[in-house]
């Protein structure tokens, strides 16, 4: 089964600092790379998501770095705030398979 | 808002009972996703419909089983329920059946079994 590899598990960050979330993967056939976002009580919502055409995209504060070599894929949290708490989910389809989320990564900014 | 409507929000039953989670996807989806969500398991799919057909299957259980209707919701049900089977229930849509769409998720169903 096709595995994601996400990293660290919790993450505390300062209001105004860079959070730093990081997916892994197996399989090299894939050709999208989502991030979802959720807060308590609700359902993930989409963030973000590349391509593999590009090796980074950005929106606001948020961007997407892509490693084919490595097969890793990051998301950056440029200035932080503690509206940005919440928990993150990278997630890819790997070619004509199901979309298989990262096991999350709980972001708490503090003040 | 997702503009993905599931319902109940909240459900409290019995080990080897039976109940039916509901999912209205957005308007002109025609892909519908579920996702059972726990702390130790994250968030797994479940299965896929589009347009009526199921298209995917992933880590379902046999008690488990799914539909969607001419008039694209779909309802998952799930039978002899047993305590292990307390999560939260996410249904998600996407405009095709391919899975590099997004896909919106409802706010979900919490199945607690007791």
């Amino acid at each position: 089964q096709q595995q994601v590899k996400q990293s660290p598990q919790s993450l505390i960050v300062q209001k105004g600092g860079i959070s730093i979330i990081n997916c892994a993967y197996e399989n090299t056939a894939f050709d999208y790379f989502p991030w979802y976002q959720q807060f308590p009580g609700k359902g993930p919502a989409l963030l973000i998501a590349i391509r593999p055409d590009v090796s980074e995209k950005k929106e606001g504060r948020f961007t997407i770095s892509f490693n084919k070599s490595a097969k890793q894929f990051s998301l950056h949290i440029m200035d932080s705030q503690p509206g940005d708490s919440a928990t993150y989910f990278c997630a890819g389809p790997f070619g004509n398979e199901k979309l298989t989320f990262g096991t999350g990564t709980r972001l708490t900014i503090i003040p | 808002d997702s503009g993905v409507t599931q319902t109940p929000k909240h459900l409290i039953t019995a080990t080897g009972q039976r109940v039916t989670l509901r999912c209205s996807p957005r308007s002109g989806d025609l892909s519908v996703y579920w996702y059972q969500q726990s702390l130790d398991q994250g968030l797994q799919f479940l299965i896929q419909y589009y347009n009526g057909e199921e298209r995917a299957k992933g880590n379902i259980l046999e008690r488990f089983s799914a539909q969607q209707f001419p008039d694209l919701h779909s309802e998952l049900n799930l039978s002899s329920l047993e305590l292990g089977d307390s999560a939260l229930y996410f249904c998600a849509s996407s405009v095709a059946g391919d899975n590099n769409q997004p896909q919106h998720f409802g706010d979900g169903t919490r199945l607690s079994i007791l």
